[in-house]
């Protein structure tokens, strides 16, 4: 089942512009995690923040959380033509005798030089 | 640095076949995972595990199994194949033992296309 929904689905923005994308969930979290996919390749890991934490930074990458209103944004400062790939959040959930990532559907950015 | 190694990028089988793809991770790593990914559906859990012999159904198994009878390696059975079946096939890995703030490493994907 989906749990975190992107938004926007597209978004197109030029060489230095900050990019700016919205994850929204249903239930309570334990924690939610930000990954990059760049196209026709796996998924990597970027950043993850526990429900206990507002705000968290990696380099050019600032991500918000608000519980209360069950919603994460992450922003790319300065983005480059190099950051165009589909992002996606994961909301954990339990199964068993470990926590599962549930991904939403995706943010394709689009960086033109 | 983690690895995720899957056995093919690209595999081309027909309807009916049995299919296996083949996933190894280098890093000890208790909890592994098969998802498919389609366009505008983002990622589904298909199966995972959390130790060796220990397999769990995802959001959608049918068709599928799996087998994990070593901690580095997590197969991904389909025992019937059909058209429904093509899609891009993810395998990730992570930390266990009960640990919810661990993040998963995936490998690249395999492209699977059923004729």
């Amino acid at each position: 089942s989906q749990q975190g929904e992107e938004d926007p689905q597209a978004l197109s923005i030029q060489e230095g512009e900050n990019a700016t994308m919205n994850c929204s969930y249903k239930t309570s979290i334990n924690n939610l995690q930000w990954y990059r996919q760049n196209s026709g390749r796996g998924l990597v890991h970027l950043i993850l923040i526990r429900s206990n934490e507002r705000e968290k930074h990696s380099g050019r990458l600032r991500v918000t959380l608000d519980t209360s209103k069950k919603s994460s944004s992450l922003l790319i400062t300065a983005s480059r033509a190099a950051d165009t790939a589909s992002y996606f959040c994961a909301t954990t959930g339990r199964s068993g005798g470990s926590y599962i990532p549930t991904f939403g559907r995706g943010t394709s950015l689009i960086v033109h030089p | 640095d983690v690895k995720v190694t899957q056995s093919s990028r690209y595999l081309v089988k027909r309807t009916g076949e049995k299919v296996f793809l083949e996933c190894v991770q280098d890093m000890d790593h208790e909890n592994m995972f098969w998802y498919r990914q389609d366009p505008g559906l983002g990622l589904r859990l298909i199966y995972f595990s959390y130790d060796v012999k220990m397999k769990e159904k995802g959001d959608i198994p049918e068709g599928y199994s799996v087998s994990r009878e070593k901690k580095e390696r997590f197969s991904l059975i389909l025992e019937s194949a059909s058209t429904n079946q093509t899609s891009m096939y993810l395998c990730a890995s992570s930390l266990g033992g009960g640990y919810s703030n661990q993040p998963q490493h995936f490998g690249d994907g395999t492209r699977l296309s059923i004729l």
